[in-house]
């Protein structure tokens, strides 16, 4: 079966650095994609994955290593707004998006 | 641009009712997707379409239906709703539906059926 794992929930402090892990298992793999979101709200997009490696934008980085099914997103200098959730996804060979239940990260002052 | 919207934001049901959930988009995109999202549980995807005219199931598409009669329009049916059916439901599209696509969401529809 296909499975995205990652945790449940994180607490960090404001101003810190927090690193979100995610482990796949999936029939192919054709990009790994992160969304934040807000409670109440719809998810958005933070990045996108193929290849091996490190993409950086702004505060958040996204890291990939496909031989170990492995990401992690991680923010920088964190903020009270980047309290909330934050989802894994994986695109298969057929083109879906397979989501992880995503990480409630706690942000405190 | 509006982006993708959907209505209505909220809906209470009684077990074996209809009713119809609206998605639209103004961003000439070609694929559109249903998904579900329940407490603990990765977003799941119930139909979804490549193009106007066209639909195919995902996931879990039993006890929903789909039309794509416009392009900027994708309706999500519930026949016989069921308490299983209590959630929330977003609705996205995307460009086309290759690698590094992203997918843009809707503002989602709580629905509770009671």
């Amino acid at each position: 079966g296909q499975n995205i794992d990652q945790p449940t929930e994180m607490t960090a402090t404001e101003g810190a650095i927090v690193q979100i892990n995610c482990t796949y298992q999936t029939s192919g793999f054709n990009g790994l994609f992160w969304y934040q979101q807000h409670a109440g709200e719809a998810p958005t997009f933070l990045s996108y994955n193929v290849l091996d490696g490190l993409e950086e934008k702004g505060r958040f980085s996204s890291f990939l290593s496909r031989s170990k099914g492995y990401s992690y997103l991680l923010l920088k200098e964190l903020q009270m707004k980047d309290s909330a959730s934050y989802l894994c996804a994986v695109m298969d060979s057929n083109y879906q998006l397979i989501w992880g239940a995503g990480t409630k990260l706690i942000i405190k002052p | 641009n509006a982006g993708v919207t959907q209505t209505p934001k909220f809906r209470v049901l009684k077990t074996g009712q209809s009713m119809t959930l609206l998605c639209a988009q103004d961003m000439n995109h070609e694929y559109m997707y249903w998904y579900r999202q329940d407490p603990g549980m990765g977003l799941r995807l119930i139909h979804y379409s490549v193009g106007e005219g066209t639909t195919a199931k995902g996931e879990v598409p039993d006890g929903y239906n789909v039309s794509r009669l416009k392009k900027q329009n994708f309706l999500l049916g519930l026949e016989s709703a069921a308490p299983s059916q209590t959630s929330v439901y977003f609705c996205a599209s995307s460009p086309t539906g290759g690698t590094y696509n992203e997918q843009f969401f809707g503002p989602g529809t709580r629905l509770t059926v009671l």
